[in-house]
This record gives C-alpha cells, structure tokens and sequence, in this order.
C-alpha cells in the first residue's frame, strides 16, 4: 500500500516558521490534506486539497505539493500550534482509500 | 453545526466482538457526496483509517482489516455503526468517527467525533 513518511519532530520558535514535509511516491499527483491533533483531542482538519483552508483556520497555515513532497507551512509560529501534524492522501487508485502519514510533532521552543 | 459522537464499550475481552455507534447531527447520510467513516490511533501511535460507508450505501473498508469489519448505517436515526470482530489486545486504541466529502480532488474527513478508547483485556 502507499505509504507517507513525515518527519517525527520540527522545533520552531515563536514567530518564526515551521515546515512539515510529507514524503511518497509522486504524492504531487494526489491530493494531500493535513491534519493537526493536539494532546488529548481529536484531530483538526487544516489544509485539504494541497492548499485549500477550511474556514476557520488561519491564513498562517498553508499548503504545497510537488514531485514525492508535500509540504505544510505555519508561518508566525505561536504557541498553541504545539501539536501532532498528520498528512493524509485520498488514494483512490487502490482499496485503501485513506492513508495516513506517519505525523510529526511540533514543539514551540 | 456539524456533530459526531461516538459511544460503545471502553473494555472488551479478546475474542470478542466491538460494536461501535457514531450519532451524528447537523448533516444528512442521504445527501449526495457526504459520508462517515471510522479512524483509530493507538496510544501514542499514529491513525489509522477503518473504514468508510457513503451516501448511496456503497462501503470501503481497509484492507488489512477487511475480513474482520462491517460498516452499516441508520440514515433515520442518523447513525453509523462500526463493528470489529476477534478483538486483540493490538486493537487498544481511540476509535473516531468522521464526517466525509466530496471535494475537486478527494474525499476529506472534515469533522470528527471526540473518540473513544478502547481497552482490549482479559
């Protein structure tokens, strides 16, 4: 099956900007969405379709695709975005529709 | 507002069956694109997609764990039901329902339940 393979961990400080690849196989010829999970909840829908935002979330976070990365931007870095960040791909090509990466956490020095 | 919640047994025993509701509110499973499926994520591990069942009753299911799960719904009582068979102590984890749609390039999971954690244990 697919497989999407993030960073474990990203350390960014305050107001400056972390980036959250997600790496697989041509990836930039699927659509990827990104999910943020803070401790304790459920998880966050944040970038869908590469770089489309839900309403609601702040411009701060952005979205790319290209080639075997995505990539996940925060800019202005703030403390409440300390979290676990998961990419997803919708792989329609295959019985396992969804797969998941394998998510990166985002400490906030 | 766009609502999940999720309820069912925190304990099961190995080898038995868990069943799972997802009642939901604020959205319809008639309605043309829309669609609920089950996520889980193993103490300190990483999610996992279950599986998935659409508008128009058409059900996906993850392979690895096709043989062992049944997705139904109950568009009246605007609930989706889960269940795993031969649970395993592997199978401790926090179950999630989600809200599914359609968008230009995939099927996104776009509102999701609290979860619920579920011990597999003799």
């Amino acid at each position: 099956s697919y497989v999407l393979t993030q960073p474990p961990s990203v350390s960014v400080a305050p107001g400056q900007t972390a980036r959250i690849t997600c790496g697989g196989n041509n990836i930039g010829s699927k659509s990827v969405h990104w999910y943020q999970q803070k401790p304790g909840q459920a998880p966050v829908l944040v970038v869908y379709d590469d770089s489309d935002r839900p309403s609601g979330i702040p411009e701060r976070f952005s979205g790319s695709n290209s080639g075997n990365t995505a990539t996940l931007t925060i800019s202005r870095v703030e403390a409440g975005d300390e979290a676990d960040y998961y990419c997803q791909v919708w792989d329609s090509s295959s019985d396992h529709l969804f797969v998941f990466g394998t998510g990166t956490k985002v400490t906030v020095l | 507002q766009i609502t999940l919640k999720e309820s069912g047994p925190t304990l099961v025993k190995p080898t038995q069956t868990l069943t799972l509701t997802c009642t939901f509110s604020g959205f319809s499973l008639s309605t043309s694109g829309v669609g609920v499926g089950w996520i889980r994520q193993p103490p300190g591990k990483a999610l996992e997609w279950l599986a998935l069942i659409y508008w128009d009753d058409d059900k996906r299911y993850s392979p690895s764990l096709k043989s062992r799960l049944t997705i139904t719904k109950d568009t009246s009582k605007n609930q989706v039901v889960l269940t795993m068979t031969n649970m395993d102590p592997v199978d401790t984890a926090t179950y999630y329902c989600a809200h599914s749609t359609l968008t230009v390039g995939a099927t996104i999971l776009d509102y999701w339940g609290q979860g619920t954690l579920v011990t597999v244990s003799s």
